[in-house]
């Protein structure tokens, strides 16, 4: 159980462009869910957190107007990136939690590359 | 600024050695986490330490929590190269913080050699 999917699994987009980033749990109820950003061969950095419903508390350095959360049911959330730049680049990892599990772990994504050309 | 920090960034050694990762964080925290990640995939929840003193093992790994001295470790015993990966810790929920958030450590990248 506790299984979350992330959509797509490798996207490539011209700059400038926007891209939307799925993150699904799919077997249980994700009331909070969590966008995280990898650099190669860095450590994973919290951009934002959303809980169903309202709107996403964005992490300091992170521009809420680029990268626009919508948490709007239960086992979807979606990450928008806004006119791509290649410095957007970057390994994109979800996580979600719930009050059906130990609402104290997070269940990780697969994660989305995003290269922007 | 809460800080998590690993020590090494990054190990090599032979199969069949023991070594030891080390995460240090800045702030009082309820539980810590530790993850493997392979190239290009997304994180294994490996251990989840609850308490001072906590102390888990699966197969050749084993961590353990001293919450006094904000330290957790992570023991290889007799490494194989099916453990190379890189591990990360994570730290979270804070006091007074936003609920489950986790602020990982820097990660060790661990290659084990034959």
């Amino acid at each position: 159980g506790a299984v979350v999917s992330q959509h797509p699994s490798w996207v490539i987009c011209k700059s400038g462009t926007s891209v939307k980033i799925e993150c699904r749990s799919l077997d249980f109820q994700a009331t909070t869910m969590f966008w995280y950003r990898q650099f190669p061969k860095q450590s994973l950095m919290l951009m934002a957190t959303s809980n169903e419903g309202s709107k996403a508390t964005y992490e300091q350095g992170v521009e809420k107007d680029k990268f626009l959360i919508n948490h709007a049911s239960l086992t979807l959330s979606t990450l928008t990136v806004t006119s791509a730049h290649p410095e957007d680049s970057s390994f994109y990892i979800c996580s979600a939690s719930g009050p059906e599990l130990n609402t104290d772990t997070q269940y990780f994504g697969p994660g989305t590359r995003l290269t922007v050309l | 600024e809460l800080k998590v920090e690993q020590n090494p960034l990054f190990l090599s050694m032979q199969e069949g050695k023991n070594y030891t990762i080390y995460c240090n964080y800045s702030t009082t925290s309820d539980r810590l986490y530790w993850y493997r990640q392979d190239p290009g995939k997304s994180l294994e929840s490996l251990f989840v330490l609850l308490s001072n003193g906590a102390v888990k093992q699966e197969g050749r790994l084993m961590a353990s929590l001293d919450t006094k001295a904000r330290l957790s470790t992570l023991h290889i015993t007799a490494a194989v190269h099916d453990l190379s990966a890189t591990y990360f810790c994570a730290v979270g929920p804070f006091y007074g913080g936003a609920t489950n958030k986790l602020i990982f450590g820097t990660g060790t990248l661990l290659a084990v050699q034959p």
